[in-house]
């Protein structure tokens, strides 16, 4: 069965003190596998779309990798403002070439000054 | 702020209703997907449209349906509304069936009484 799996569920950090999100998954056909961030009341905010194996991509503090079986979020440095809850998701191919989309319950990130 | 909109933002609703949530998409996307989110949760894929087209659909029952229109706005429909059914209902508009740098928008609460 397909699925897609975040950890931890919650991470406090202290501003400036480095980190990693785990997304795990186990899918048939990946298609490409994307973070977003969430904020209270507001509707997920696009950040990557990682479609291979051993591709990065960086945006400000964050950089997301991927590998065969999961994905990794870096925050580097976190400030406050970085304080969200990050989900990760992924899309596959189903039956008949539909697409199927599956999301991780996010890790909600608390970064203290 | 994204250009998808959604109407109305909260809802409220008696059990074996029925109910049309809105979404506009972002100018020059033509391929919306809906999801349902639940407190505390990831969002869960519903289905997605492509040029007016079904061309995905995640675990939820027939009395979730929807529709795309030319101007590729969407609506989704909900019949015999059931107490489990009370979550963010969010809407993604992305240029493209892979959902690369899909959009969303802040969603419409929806609560069952």
């Amino acid at each position: 069965e397909d699925q897609v799996t975040q950890s931890p569920e919650a991470l406090r950090l202290q501003e400036g003190e480095s980190s990693s999100l785990n997304c795990s998954y186990t899918v048939s056909g990946l298609r490409g596998l994307f973070w977003y961030r969430q904020d209270p009341g507001k509707g997920p905010e696009f950040l990557f779309t990682l479609y291979s194996a051993g591709e990065e991509k960086e945006k400000e503090r964050l950089k997301a990798t991927l590998t065969k079986k999961e994905s990794f979020l870096h925050i580097t440095a976190p400030k406050p403002e970085d304080s969200a809850t990050y989900l990760c998701a992924v899309l596959t191919a189903g039956v008949y070439n539909f697409n199927k989309f599956y999301f991780g319950s996010g890790t909600k990130l608390n970064v203290k000054p | 702020e994204t250009g998808v909109t959604q109407s109305p933002t909260h809802l409220i609703k008696t059990r074996g209703q029925q109910v049309t949530l809105r979404c506009s998409s972002q100018s020059g996307h033509n391929t919306v997907s809906w999801y349902q989110q639940a407190l505390g949760q990831g969002p869960q894929f519903i289905f997605q449209y492509y040029r007016e087209e079904e061309n995905g659909r995640g675990n939820f029952p027939p009395r979730f349906s929807g529709l795309q229109f030319p101007n590729y706005s969407s609506e989704l429909n909900v019949n015999a509304l059931e107490l489990d059914d009370s979550a963010l209902y969010l809407c993604a508009s992305s240029s493209n069936k892979g959902n690369t740098e899909a959009f969303f928008g802040q969603g419409t609460r929806l609560t069952v009484v």
